[in-house]
């Protein structure tokens, strides 16, 4: 158990819809940071929020949006859902080492 | 921007015998390498890292190694068993920020 807490498990939704994803870091861990997998694109980066503020942005698609907010867990907010956004969405936090510990992830389905 | 290739893209293995996963790294400013190994529907899980002003950390049976030089770094596993089949991907990292990851080895350990 890597302290990365993140709900829910799976997620099953249609095409055109919106989701909420959500990731507690470990404790005393300021950045969180969100990732894709899915078979064709690897492990991929989509934002880091550092305590409350966003510090990068990687592949993020426009319909997606994320924030973390004062007790330092983050959301990631998937809209207007393709068949394509069907993925694994990792959190993963760090603390003032460089180590990233990951969440179990969601399975978002978009049938 | 940052890009990590990783060879090879599968491995198979006889249970005992070595193995060894190759990563190359194209910014010469990333200073933190890390590995994780995933399980079929589970999270990466960190399994060792290293630091640019390292050449070379060992953890019991798993070890990794840095050049700087040449832009690229190594895992090594030795005496594998069967436990130790699983997806492992390698990435790279400036100063802790996003990760940039490979695009993972399958190693299979025969029994």
């Amino acid at each position: 158990d890597s302290g990365v807490t993140q709900t829910p498990k799976h997620l099953i939704t249609a095409t055109g819809q919106r989701v909420t994803l959500r990731c507690s870091p470990r404790s005393g861990d300021l950045s969180v940071y969100w990732y894709q997998q899915s078979l064709d694109q690897g492990l991929q980066f989509l934002i880091q929020y550092y305590n409350g503020e966003e510090r990068a942005k990687g592949n993020i698609l426009e319909r997606f949006s994320a924030q973390q907010f004062p007790d330092l867990h983050s959301e990631l907010n998937l809209s207007s859902l393709e068949l394509g956004d069907s993925a694994l969405y990792f959190c993963a936090s760090s603390g003032t080492a460089n180590e990233q510990f990951f969440g179990p992830g969601t399975r978002l389905t978009v049938l | 921007g940052e890009n990590v290739e990783q060879h090879p893209s599968t491995l198979s293995v006889q249970e005992g015998d070595s193995a060894v996963i190759k990563c190359t790294y194209s910014d010469s400013a990333s200073n933190y390498f890390p590995w994780y190994k995933q399980e079929l529907g589970k999270r990466p899980q960190l399994i060792i890292d290293i630091r640019s002003n390292v050449g070379e950390k060992k953890d019991q049976r798993i070890a990794v190694t840095l050049n700087k030089t040449a832009k690229h770094f190594s895992l090594h596993i030795t005496e594998t068993q069967p436990e130790d089949s699983a997806v492992y991907f390698c990435a790279a990292s400036m100063n802790g920020n996003k990760l940039v990851f490979g695009a993972g080895t399958i190693l299979r350990v025969k029994s």
